[in-house]
């Protein structure tokens, strides 16, 4: 079946970039998407990018797509505490399937 | 903003025991998920529903079963209770397919079978 594979663990220092990293196997995935869960919290959509593009910005976040290689990444500029959390990374599968989930990445933000 | 809410945010119960957790959204979205998250495994899709009265199983439906006689609620049911089924609950709801599908949770159900 598809896969989405992450790194379990990133530890990064307070205002240090983050770069979670996100292979993924489905060719024909359409979207790919970043979620945050907060401890004792539900997802929390951040950013979403369609597969035709390369790259999206949003604030602090960036988000970059190699399609040839299959991989996703999440960077977040200026790392804070408020920033530790687990973070997901979703591929929409072709056909009638719900998304695909990686297994979460737990960033820890050091003082 | 759209508000996917569940029933309980913890939840004790006794080996054997009939639970329903239930999940409501308020954005009129066709799709519905019911997920479990544990540790190192990350999310594990129990079950969905792309309309009302529909369902379909997911990666883990064995123990379980669902619901969905309204639009806006899917009911996740575990029929007898067991230990191994300690474990968080997340629900979800997403636009149809032929949208970016983008899903939002619930907040999630922790739930302990004794």
């Amino acid at each position: 079946g598809e896969d989405v594979e992450q790194s379990l663990f990133l530890s990064v220092r307070e205002g240090d970039s983050s770069v979670i990293n996100c292979t993924y196997t489905d060719s024909s995935s359409t979207y790919l998407y970043w979620y945050k869960q907060e401890p004792g919290a539900g997802l929390q959509l951040l950013t979403y990018i369609f597969s035709n593009m390369d790259m999206k910005q949003d604030q602090r976040l960036t988000v970059l797509l190699n399609k040839k290689d299959k991989h996703l990444s999440l960077r977040i500029a200026d790392t804070q505490t408020g920033d530790s959390a687990i973070y997901f990374c979703a591929e929409r599968e072709s056909g009638n399937t719900p998304l695909v989930f990686g297994k979460g990445t737990r960033l820890s933000v050091i003082a | 903003d759209v508000k996917v809410t569940q029933s309980s945010r913890y939840l004790v119960k006794r080996t054997g025991e009939k639970v329903f957790l239930e999940c409501v959204q308020d954005m009129d979205h066709e799709n519905m998920f019911w997920y479990r998250q544990d540790p190192g495994l990350g999310l594990r899709l129990i079950y969905f529903s792309y309309d009302v009265k529909m369902k379909e199983k997911g990666d883990i439906p064995e123990g379980y079963s669902v619901s969905r006689e309204k639009k806006e609620r899917f009911s996740l049911i575990l029929e007898s209770a067991s230990t191994n089924q300690t474990s968080m609950y997340l629900c979800a709801s997403s636009l149809p397919r032929g949208t970016e599908e983008t899903q939002y949770f619930g907040p999630g159900t922790r739930l302990l079978v004794l």
